[in-house]
């Protein structure tokens, strides 16, 4: 089975630029998480969905950053412009069920993201 | 002070040691609680959920201690493979996974 599916790997970009990751859960999944994760900050959540509806978002550092999820099988994190200090690794994870987020969470292989 | 607290490590440790780790939580509503295993440059994995009353799977012992609010990792008979970061996950009811900064594990020859 495949497991959750993230794109890019690896992004270099400049600052300023747009940036797009993107994720595709587990199939039959119905809750997808993005997390961020720092040295200095560890793994926060930044916004997860149920049944591609948003959440909470209350992790999501900034207007800059987005997330959106137009279909079961697919997400995307959006940060514009995108700064130095966004330099991250991004995962993206899925869990079965709905019933708040005591599920196992799968995890993506991760957006290794650096903003020069 | 912070949500859920581990020490960082590194552990060191010679293969066929036992070691353990602790990571302790603030909110006393905490109810589910996890351990996941991340390798170098990798994503984290499900290493094993932790009951009330301890589980074991394989070398691995898990264990919550709600009074004083902590849940514990035995490793027993320890293994090269084992070297990892482990992090901790405590969830509220209704509140989102929160994971532990983690504590490094490296197991040496």
């Amino acid at each position: 089975d495949a497991g959750v599916i993230q794109s890019p790997r690896h992004e270099v970009t400049e600052m300023g630029q747009e940036v797009t990751l993107r994720c595709k859960p587990i199939s039959g999944h119905n809750s997808l998480f993005w997390y961020r994760q720092t040295m200095m900050r560890g793994l926060e959540l930044l916004i997860y969905f149920n049944n591609n509806v948003p959440i909470d978002d209350s992790g999501m550092p900034e207007d800059r950053f987005s997330a959106k999820m137009p279909n079961a099988s697919f997400s995307t994190l959006k940060i514009q412009p995108s700064e130095p200090r966004d330099s991250a690794v991004y995962f993206c994870a899925s869990s079965r069920g709905t019933s708040g987020n005591q599920e196992t969470q799968y995890f993506g292989p991760g957006t290794r993201l650096l903003v020069l | 002070r912070k949500e859920v607290e581990q020490d960082p490590g590194p552990f060191n440790v010679p293969e066929g040691a036992t070691v353990a780790f602790n990571c302790t939580y603030s909110n006393s509503a905490s109810q589910s609680f996890f351990w996941y295993r991340q390798d170098c440059r990798k994503e984290p994995k499900l290493l094993m959920s932790v009951y009330s009353s301890g589980n074991e799977d394989g070398r691995f012992t898990a264990q919550l201690n709600r009074a004083s609010q902590y849940i514990s990792l035995l490793i027993r008979d320890s293994k090269l493979s084992d070297s990892a970061t482990y992090l901790c996950v405590v969830i509220a009811y209704g509140q989102n996974f929160v994971f532990g900064p983690g504590t490094r594990l490296s197991v040496l020859p």
